[in-house]
């Protein structure tokens, strides 16, 4: 079957950095992307990966490697706005856009 | 652009009654994506369409669900009847090019269900 698996729940301090892991059993794989849920919100994009290795964006970075089935989003110099669920998603298949997503990962920022 | 746009944003039910939800998707794209999100299950896809045309259901809990597309612009997802199983929050998606690029779906705000 299909499976993504993230822990739950993750605890940081601002100015701090953590990493949020993310492996995944999938029949196939063409992309996995991150997504950021603010509490009451739509989930908004941060980062996809296709190939092995790391993607950098600013503050945010997301690491792949296929043969382990497995990622992570990675967060420098924590901000209290950064408090918000990390949705990890995979596409299964090319020619299509129907993603698999994780149960996400509730991160908490304290100062 | 607008971005997604759904409504209603909060819908209050009775079991036994019809919820219909509705979505105008991004002008211009060609995908759009229904889905329903639960603290215990998550984001789970219910159905999507290219170009108004239904590509896979597979997600569709059971024949209470049923899914519309009748033009670019406008999609309903109706549940009848409704229970309180049911409540979840339901997100619409769209985005341009589907599986064939990097490009990300981009979601509405949501419809927040409670069925009593």
């Amino acid at each position: 079957g299909q499976n993504i698996d993230q822990p739950t729940e993750m605890t940081a301090t601002e100015g701090a950095i953590v990493q949020i892991n993310c492996t995944y059993q999938t029949s196939g794989f063409n992309g996995l992307f991150w997504y950021q849920q603010h509490a009451g919100e739509a989930p908004t994009f941060l980062s996809y990966n296709v190939l092995d290795g790391l993607e950098e964006k600013g503050r945010f970075s997301s690491f792949l490697s296929r043969s382990k089935g497995y990622s992570y989003l990675l967060l420098k110099e924590l901000q209290m706005k950064d408090s918000a669920s990390y949705l990890c998603a995979v596409r299964d298949r090319p020619g299509t856009d129907k993603l698999i997503f994780g149960t996400g990962t509730r991160l908490q920022v304290f100062p | 652009d607008a971005g997604v746009i759904q409504s209603p944003r909060h819908e209050v039910t009775e079991m036994g009654q019809e919820v219909t939800l509705r979505c105008k998707p991004i002008s211009g794209h060609d995908y759009l994506f229904w889905y329903r999100q639960t603290m215990m299950r998550g984001l789970e896809l219910l159905i999507y369409f290219n170009n108004n045309v239904p590509i896979d259901d597979s997600g569709m809990p059971e024949d209470r669900f049923s899914a519309k597309m009748p033009n670019a612009s406008f999609s309903t997802l109706k549940i009848q009847p409704s229970e309180p199983r049911d409540s979840a929050v339901y997100f619409c998606a769209s985005n341009e090019y589907g599986g064939r690029r990097q490009e990300t779906q981009y979601f509405g705000p949501g419809t927040r269900l409670l069925v009593l």
